[in-house]
């Protein structure tokens, strides 16, 4: 399994970018990085993927570094509503089913 | 939107009854999931579910548990005799694919607390 490393929590102003990183030091190739997020005992909410290139959806960023090891999920404007767990997920090699969550990065967004 | 649905949204029940939790996954989906959340830890995945059989499975998911697609569009999780530890929250998931480039879904998940 690729394991994923998170800080385990960040503060944010509200209506400043969220930066969260994530390492992924032993991901392999055909290994997909996945962002999830939890607000508060609510059920994991899916976000953004991506393989290698950056992504974008109305959510968030996706930045992959070019050796794949590391990558940031990006809140440009984050809101209130955005204080949850994040959760970077690599796609667990040999399973094409469950998603393995860690203990990931809660992010608080500040007034 | 379309979302994935669970019923109850909390479930009280005494050591050793059975229960069943159930979901309603997204309609044009074809894999299930459920997971479950002791209060304070990790989300722990416990089963998968594709063209009416287990896919992946977890060692938590013993013979005291089993799923069930009873029609078309519900999915349920029977624990048979619960425990103690049983108490947790159980989430449904749902995805259209099951391969590595797949989202899934998830329900607000129902609270199952074992007395």
């Amino acid at each position: 399994d690729a394991k994923t490393t998170q800080p385990t929590s960040m503060d944010c102003a509200e209506g400043r970018a969220a930066n969260l990183p994530c390492n992924h030091s032993t991901i392999s190739g055909n290994e997909y990085v996945y962002w999830y997020r939890q607000i508060h005992s609510q059920g994991p909410q899916y976000i953004i993927h991506g393989l290698k290139n950056n992504e974008t959806n109305e959510m968030a960023s996706l930045i992959i570094t070019e050796d794949r090891k590391s990558s940031t999920l990006i809140l440009p404007h984050a809101t209130l509503r955005d204080t949850a767990v994040y959760y970077c997920i690599v796609r667990v090699s040999g399973s094409n089913y469950k998603l393995t969550f860690g203990k990931g990065t809660l992010l608080t967004v500040n007034p | 939107e379309p979302e994935v649905t669970q019923t109850p949204s909390h479930q009280v029940t005494q050591m050793g009854q059975e229960v069943i939790l159930r979901c309603v996954p997204i309609s044009n989906h074809l894999y299930f999931y459920w997971y479950r959340q002791i209060l304070g830890q990790k989300v722990e995945f416990l089963v998968s579910f594709y063209n009416n059989e287990i896919s992946e499975k977890s060692e938590i998911f013993d013979d005291q548990f089993s799923v069930e697609r009873p029609d078309g569009s519900n999915f349920t999780l029977k624990i048979r005799s619960t425990k103690l530890e049983d108490s947790a929250m159980y989430f449904c998931a749902s995805s259209v694919r099951g391969a590595y480039y797949n989202e899934q879904f998830f329900g607000p998940g129902t609270r199952l607390t074992v007395l």
